[in-house]
């Protein structure tokens, strides 16, 4: 059974913070690490899909990185905006009869304070 | 605005009922998902379907039966549902491996 972990379940901050929050996954058959963003009353928005080890990716003020060897992946956000609120999930695939699935973790809920 | 088109948005409908939800995508994406989210829980899969084909079924009672008449449209027929199946269902649809997952905005089912 693949597990992904994300940490804190929940995070207050002030506008114009950084602020940072951590994926785990198992790191054996690992093909891709994916991070989405998601606001109250839409959809799920891919932000990146990440595959190689030491990549770091980058949006806006919205980068990640990501450590296959130790199974880990990290979202950064620097200088935190009101619009930056959401529930940011990560995911990683795994193969099942031929096709391949998401396994979600449970998210971070981002709360940005004006 | 999103890619994956979703209908109906809201569904209220009783234990008895039939009704279905829709799913439409217009990227020549192979994969497509359906999703059911509770509140304050990630996103947990129910079926996928690969070139048309049902390549994954997440040991989903039978009450919800997936469709997918051709590579873009997917629905999911709904009969005798309970109480406890009202949650969001999200569809998304996919190019592959290493592709992100293009959801729609969800139907809000209510079962009564």
């Amino acid at each position: 059974i693949l597990n992904v972990e994300q940490s804190p379940q929940s995070l207050h901050v002030q506008e114009g913070d950084s602020t940072n929050f951590t994926c785990s996954f198992p790191s054996s058959n690992f093909y891709a690490l994916h991070w989405y963003r998601w606001e109250t009353a839409k959809s799920p928005k891919a932000l990146f899909v990440m595959t190689l080890n030491g990549d770091e990716k980058k949006k806006g003020r919205i980068s990640a990185t990501l450590n296959t060897k130790e199974g880990y992946s990290y979202l950064y956000i620097k200088g935190s905006q009101p619009e930056d609120s959401a529930t940011y999930l990560c995911a990683s695939p795994i193969t099942q009869g031929g096709s391949e699935k998401l396994v979600f973790g449970k998210g971070t809920k981002l709360t940005v304070n004006p | 605005d999103t890619e994956v088109t979703q209908t109906p948005k809201h569904l209220v409908m009783g234990m008895t009922n039939k009704k279905s939800l829709k799913c439409e995508q217009h990227m020549g994406h192979r994969a497509m998902y359906w999703y059911k989210q509770k509140a304050k829980k990630p996103p947990e899969l129910m079926f996928v379907y690969s070139y048309e084909k049902l390549s994954i079924n997440e040991s989903v009672p039978s009450r919800f039966s997936p469709e997918c008449p051709n590579s873009s449209l997917l629905n999911l027929h709904l009969h005798a549902l309970q109480p406890e199946d009202s949650a969001l269902y999200l569809c998304a649809s996919s190019q592959g491996r290493n592709s992100p997952l293009h959801f729609g905005n969800g139907t809000r089912l209510t079962v009564t």
